[in-house]
């Protein structure tokens, strides 16, 4: 099972692009690498989600080197609404059990 | 579509109590799964299931037992509560019945105290 690494938190300010990096070093070949959202007393929401390179969509990109043993979520203009945890999420390869790190908890301030 | 429908939201339990946290969907996904989520421990996976009558354990799955005899349905008991089980717990389910490619939708969480 991969376990990730994300750092506990982040600061940032309103209108900044945000780059959060995990660190996946055990990443199985057949291992997506995938990030949710979560606010205060809500289940997490998905992202996006990531083979290898780049993949965008209309809220983040998600950059993954060639070696996929990390992976950066970017948020591109921050707002106030955007501070929430972040979970990296890899796996689960053939067993089917996804395993969530400890997450990021990103505070943007005005 | 309701998504994922956890109940109840908030309950209290005296410690050997026991009770069943209910889950449903209405998406018709084969995977199914519980986690709990406590302070500074991100969220740990309990029991997962990838369709009707099949289920497996997770990271924590100790004082707690899943049955999966509907595809709509993923209940989660606990037949003797303790103080150690006080969190929150979130149901999610999955339309692939290989989740890591496929996005996971979560219920709003069921929040639990034993006292």
């Amino acid at each position: 099972l991969a376990k990730t690494t994300q750092p506990i938190s982040m600061d940032s300010y309103e209108g900044q692009e945000v780059n959060i990096t995990c660190s996946h070093n055990n990443i199985a070949t057949n291992d997506y690498i995938t990030w949710y959202q979560q606010f205060p007393s809500q289940g997490p929401r998905f992202i996006i989600q990531g083979y290898k390179t780049k993949v965008t969509n209309e809220v983040a990109s998600l950059f993954i080197p060639a070696d996929r043993k990390s992976s950066t979520l970017s948020l591109p203009r921050v707002s106030l609404s955007d501070t929430a945890v972040y979970y990296c999420l890899v796996g689960g390869g053939a067993t089917n059990k996804l395993i969530f790190g400890t997450g990021t908890l990103l505070a943007v301030q005005p | 579509n309701a998504g994922v429908t956890q109940t109840p939201k908030f309950q209290v339990l005296k410690t050997g109590q026991s009770m069943t946290l209910q889950c449903a969907q209405d998406m018709n996904h084969e995977y199914m799964s519980w986690y709990r989520q406590d302070p500074g421990m991100g969220l740990r996976l309990i029991h997962y299931s990838v369709g009707a009558g099949i289920t497996d354990q997770g990271e924590v799955p100790n004082g707690y037992n899943v049955s999966r005899s509907t595809t709509e349905d993923f209940p989660l008991r606990l037949l003797s509560a303790a103080p150690s089980q006080t969190s929150v717990y979130f149901c999610a389910s999955s339309y692939s019945k290989q989740p890591n490619t496929g996005e996971l939708f979560f219920g709003e969480g069921s929040r639990l105290t034993v006292l």
